[in-house]
């Protein structure tokens, strides 16, 4: 079975700066891709970034990059220039390249942005 | 990017009656679709897989009796709460794929709350 596990459930930073969510997962499956949602006040889950995990290259949208070491079954998020609209929780989440896409979410990290 | 439509919004229901929650994709096809349960603070806990035509597929520890999926179209997958008691109140999402290992969308949501 796969699991996903966030070990900060909460984390505060000053606007501007750069802060780094991790996430470390545990699977037998060769493919899969992972991902980091964004789950604002409004409850709407919102994609933030994905990647595959047969691709070697970092994933990166924007303010927004990962850290993914396969071998080390390790998927870090890092947030550069932070703004207050990040505030949110962040699921770290997984699936499996099967046939039931299911999507295995970690426990999440409250992420507070300071002015 | 897709929409999902989740309605109602938000619900109160008396003990001992039942409410159906509904997930559309608006402008696609879902091959695909997953209900999920949140409690307050918490992640996402996948209870089930729906897909178009076939019986809901539930994860362990979810009642089948009680929480009743329908997938009668590939855009409509319904999540009745029946016999609904103050325990089931809960935070109710769902989500939709378009095709297998794809992006998964989310509805914005469905507060319950039974008294």
């Amino acid at each position: 079975a796969q699991t996903v596990t966030q070990s900060q459930p909460e984390m505060s930073v000053q606007e501007a700066e750069t802060v780094t969510l991790s996430c470390t997962y545990d699977t037998s499956e060769n493919n899969y891709y992972l991902f980091w949602y964004k789950q604002p006040p409004s409850r709407q889950m919102i994609l933030v970034i994905r990647q595959e995990a047969y691709k070697q290259q970092n994933a990166t949208e924007n303010r927004f990059s990962v850290n993914f070491q396969k071998a080390a079954k390790s998927f870090s998020l890092k947030i550069s220039d932070s703004q207050l609209g990040d505030t949110a929780m962040y699921f770290c989440a997984f699936t499996a390249l099967n046939r039931d896409d299911k999507i295995i979410f970690g426990k999440g990290t409250r992420l507070h942005i300071l002015p | 990017g897709a929409v999902v439509s989740q309605h109602p919004s938000w619900v109160i229901c008396k003990s001992g009656t039942s409410v159906k929650i509904e997930c559309r994709s608006l402008d696609f096809q879902a091959t695909t679709m997953f209900w999920y349960r949140q409690f307050p603070k918490q992640s996402l806990m996948l209870m089930a897989t729906s897909n178009e035509g076939s019986k809901a597929t539930y994860e362990q520890g979810v009642e089948k009796d009680k929480f009743l999926i329908n997938h009668a179209s590939l855009t409509l997958s319904t999540l009745t709460v029946t016999s609904a008691h103050p325990e089931d109140s809960s935070f109710y999402i769902c989500s939709a794929i378009r095709d297998t290992n794809t992006e998964a969308f989310f509805g914005q949501g469905t507060r319950l709350t039974v008294v």
